[in-house]
């Protein structure tokens, strides 16, 4: 079935750049999502990609997409401490509107 | 815009009992609505996915007998465990997808559920 793979760990200091990878499966993936989740909160949507895009920018953040890789990435500019948080790539493989998660990528900001 | 609400936060309650959580779209017509659990340090597992006015679709391995869900208008689903046991204990997300082409979910502040 459809895969997605992220590191589970990342670690920055305060005002690096962050880069969050995402592998996945299914190439017929339309759109891609990067969510975000605060402990003990719900997901907030931060952006997404159309699949016939290589990069969209959206102020800090930056999404790469490379479909013949099947590889996204999510970096994240000037990071803050207000930015740690588990960050979740969900393709979207078809019409039916349900997404893939994967484990997530647990991100640690150091002042 | 696209707010998502759910009711309670926090539940308590006793082995046996059912318990009934609420999802809501505020400022937007929920055509879809979704509910995943999640345990910690876990990625979300979807339980379910629900269309207004039609019964839900579970996912491989949910009972839908016991994990009642109805989606009655288009800005309400309600999630009802039936006779809880401890091991139902977990955090319960909701979303709602409109009828956009862009499939985007947002997502509830989720629901604790304990049981004892």
């Amino acid at each position: 079935g459809e895969d997605v793979e992220q590191s589970l760990f990342l670690s920055v200091r305060e005002g690096d750049s962050s880069v969050i990878n995402c592998t996945y499966t299914d190439s017929s993936s339309t759109y891609l999502y990067w969510y975000k989740q605060e402990p003990g909160a719900g997901l907030q949507l931060l952006t997404y990609i159309f699949s016939n895009m290589d990069m969209k920018q959206d102020q800090r953040l930056t999404v790469l997409l490379n479909k013949k890789d099947k590889h996204l990435s999510l970096r994240i500019a000037d990071t803050q401490t207000g930015d740690s948080a588990i960050y979740f790539c969900a393709p979207n493989p078809g019409n039916n509107r349900k997404l893939i998660w994967g484990l997530g990528t647990s991100l640690a900001v150091n002042p | 815009g696209a707010v998502v609400s759910q009711h309670p936060s926090r539940v308590i309650c006793k082995s046996g009992t059912s318990v009934k959580i609420e999802c809501r779209s505020l400022d937007f017509q929920a055509t879809t609505m979704f509910w995943y659990r999640q345990f910690p340090k876990q990625s979300l597992m979807l339980m379910a996915t629900s269309n207004e006015g039609s019964k839900a679709t579970y996912e491989q391995g949910v009972e839908k007998d016991k994990f009642l869900i109805n989606h009655a208008s288009l800005t309400l689903s309600t999630l009802t465990v039936t006779s809880a046991h401890p091991e139902d204990s977990s955090f319960y997300i909701c979303s709602a997808s409109d009828s956009g082409g862009s499939y985007e979910q947002y997502f509830g502040p989720g629901t604790r559920l304990t049981v004892t």
